[in-house]
């Protein structure tokens, strides 16, 4: 069984800061891993993905994501936060080839940009 | 390219009764899969059909069913409405399940109020 670890229900940045937000994951064999992105009453919108190729990822909107297997995570970074960033991020995980079992998400982050 | 598209937006629905969601793929996608987000459970996968076949289900009652179409849109369905079934219900279209399927693009998602 799969299983994604958010660190941090909540983190706070300054605008213009680095934004880090954590994730780990638990699965028995090293899966596709996700980050997406959700405004108020939104959807959710893909940020980057790793899928077994570069162990670093890059994403939309100055994101990206650095695939550890040594310690089970895929944090997703950002050099400089802008206030456009604030909204809720979720880290997924999927078997390998993606697919039949879902996604499975982590409670979330929410990103909250101080002026 | 038309996005997925999930009807309607917001529902209103008294507990007992029953209700019906509906959501458009992608134009060339087969597969679809719905997902639960609620404050406390976070998003949860429901289930995920493939060629109008349901390939996987979460862990849901027997109240929560769908359907897929020969056009590859999607139904879901909740019976004997709870008050805990209140959620934003997304649906994610994909252009194949299992391997070979990596990215799901998700709708705006129904909010289903249960009174």
């Amino acid at each position: 069984a799969q299983s994604v670890t958010q660190l941090g229900s909540h983190v706070s940045v300054s605008e213009g800061a680095l934004v880090l937000l954590r994730c780990n994951y638990s699965s028995s064999v090293p899966p596709y891993l996700f980050w997406y992105v959700q405004y108020p009453n939104q959807g959710l919108q893909l940020l980057l993905k790793y899928t077994s190729a570069a162990t670093l990822v890059k994403g939309i909107n100055g994101f990206e994501a650095e695939f550890k297997k040594s310690e089970t995570s895929f944090h997703l970074t950002k050099p400089s936060a802008h206030m456009s960033d604030a909204a809720e991020y979720f880290c997924a995980v999927s078997p390998p080839g993606g697919g039949a079992d879902g996604l499975t998400f982590g409670k979330g982050t929410h990103l909250i940009i101080q002026p | 390219k038309a996005g997925v598209t999930q009807t309607p937006r917001y529902l209103i629905k008294t507990r007992g009764q029953q209700v019906t969601l509906s959501c458009s793929p992608i134009s060339g996608h087969r597969s679809v899969s719905w997902y639960q987000q609620t404050p406390g459970q976070g998003l949860q996968f429901l289930f995920e059909y493939f060629s109008e076949t349901q390939r996987n289900k979460g862990n849901f009652p027997g109240r929560f069913s769908g359907r897929q179409f020969s056009n590859s849109r999607s139904e879901m369905n909740v019976s004997t409405l709870e008050l805990g079934d209140s959620a934003l219900y997304l649906c994610a279209s994909s252009l194949a399940s299992g391997a070979g399927s990596t990215e799901a693009f998700f709708g705006q998602g129904t909010r289903l109020t249960v009174v």
